[in-house]
Parts: structure tokens; sequence; C-alpha cells
């Protein structure tokens, strides 16, 4: 079983839609939450992290974390086409002694 | 935030050969970690580097083929040894900082 889980996708929005990332994670000790944008061929960005229960905003993006349902969202609103890209969620705390990544869910935010 | 600087950023190589990455912090860490990312796939940790100590390596990964050097707080090394093509892959340097983990621009390796 996966650690942390990632609605596969691929992911088509239109341009100026909510785009809605999801992930679920197994280990109820995992204490932080941490959203990359990976664009193709380059390096994970770190965009978003989260810590406590509720919503995080900065700018156009939102996290959500419910550690009761073991679950973190990001949404991207007013989605543009520079959005498109791959979205890692991690986690970190709890079992684990390093990052552990989703599998990516990749978006396409269409002009 | 950090900046990481990795090179070199992209290589092809023979098989049965060696490369070196090398990562270069733009402040002091106390761990530094290498990853791999095979050709759509998301992050696989191989090991943790700390100075003065051996690196942590994760199951899977084993010192001969990928050694490790961390010789003060802000440098790594890894190296790939003995290629084969399924080494053909992104490797990552990162640092965790308190606001999350930074990676380096990535190598991109392909062994022929």
């Amino acid at each position: 079983q996966k650690e942390v889980e990632q609605n596969s996708g691929p992911l088509s929005v239109p341009e100026g839609a909510i785009a809605s990332l999801n992930c679920t994670y197994s280990d109820r000790g995992s204490q932080s939450f941490f959203w990359y944008r990976q664009y193709s061929g380059k390096s994970p960005e770190l965009i978003m992290s989260i810590y406590s229960n509720g919503d995080k905003e900065d700018g156009r993006f939102t996290a959500q974390l419910n550690k009761a349902s073991q679950y973190v969202s990001l949404l991207i609103r007013d989605s543009q086409p520079s959005d498109s890209a791959t979205y890692l969620c991690a986690s970190f705390g709890g079992s684990a002694r390093q990052l552990t990544f989703g599998s990516g869910t990749q978006l396409t935010v269409l002009p | 935030s950090a900046v990481i600087s990795q090179k070199p950023s992209r290589d092809i190589c023979q098989r049965g050969t060696s490369l070196t990455i090398q990562c270069q912090v733009d402040s002091q860490v106390t761990m530094m970690f290498w990853y791999r990312q095979q050709p759509g796939q998301s992050l696989t940790l191989i090991a943790t580097a700390n100075q003065g100590s051996e690196a942590t390596y994760e199951s899977g990964f084993v010192i001969d083929k990928f050694p490790i050097s961390r010789p003060n707080l802000t440098f790594s090394t890894l190296t790939v040894s003995n290629m084969s093509p399924e080494d053909s892959s992104i490797y990552l340097c990162s640092v965790d900082v308190v606001e999350g983990a930074f990676f380096g621009q990535g190598t991109r390796l392909t062994v022929v």
C-alpha cells in the first residue's frame, strides 16, 4: 500500500477554472504536508506547505488539510496554461524519517 | 529557502562507466538527500547524507553502486557506478529546511 496516494490523472481543466488536486496518506503520525509543482524536465518546486487542519491560502493556491480523514488537497483558482505541470503531494512525520512523495497528478490547463 | 547548485545538468555515459554528481548548497545544512526519478515516476529516495558519517541508504540501494561523499555542511556528491541502461534517470539532490524540501536542478543521466 502506497503511503501517499494521489488521484493519478491526467487532469484537464479550462483556463480560468478551479483545478482540484487530491491526496490521501496512510500514516496518522504525519505532521507536515507539502505540494510541489514539477514542470517537464525540471526539478520539483515547493509551492505550498500545511501543518494544521483547515485551509491555507497563498495567492491563487489553497491547500486544505483534514487530519481526521487523512486528506490533503490543493485548489488552484483561475487556472492558467502556465499551471500545466505535474503536482506532487508529500508528507513528513510519523514513522517516516524523510519526505514521502505521492506518484503525482499531471494537470493540463487548456487555453 | 536554500539555493542548491547541482552539476552536471545532463550527461550521456557509456555502460560500465561511473558518473559523479555534485551538489552545492548556499548555506550549511545537516542532512542532504539524494533522489532518483525515473521517467514518468515520482521521486525515490536513494540515501541520506550526513556530514561526518556514512550515508544511510534506502532499501534497494547500496553503497557500492551509489557511493556518497559529504565532506562538509554545504557539499555532497553521488556517484553512479558501473552504469547500465537501467540507471538512466534523473538524479536530484535535496535539502530540508523548516518550510520544506528544496531541490537542485537535477541531473538527467542517459546510459547507452
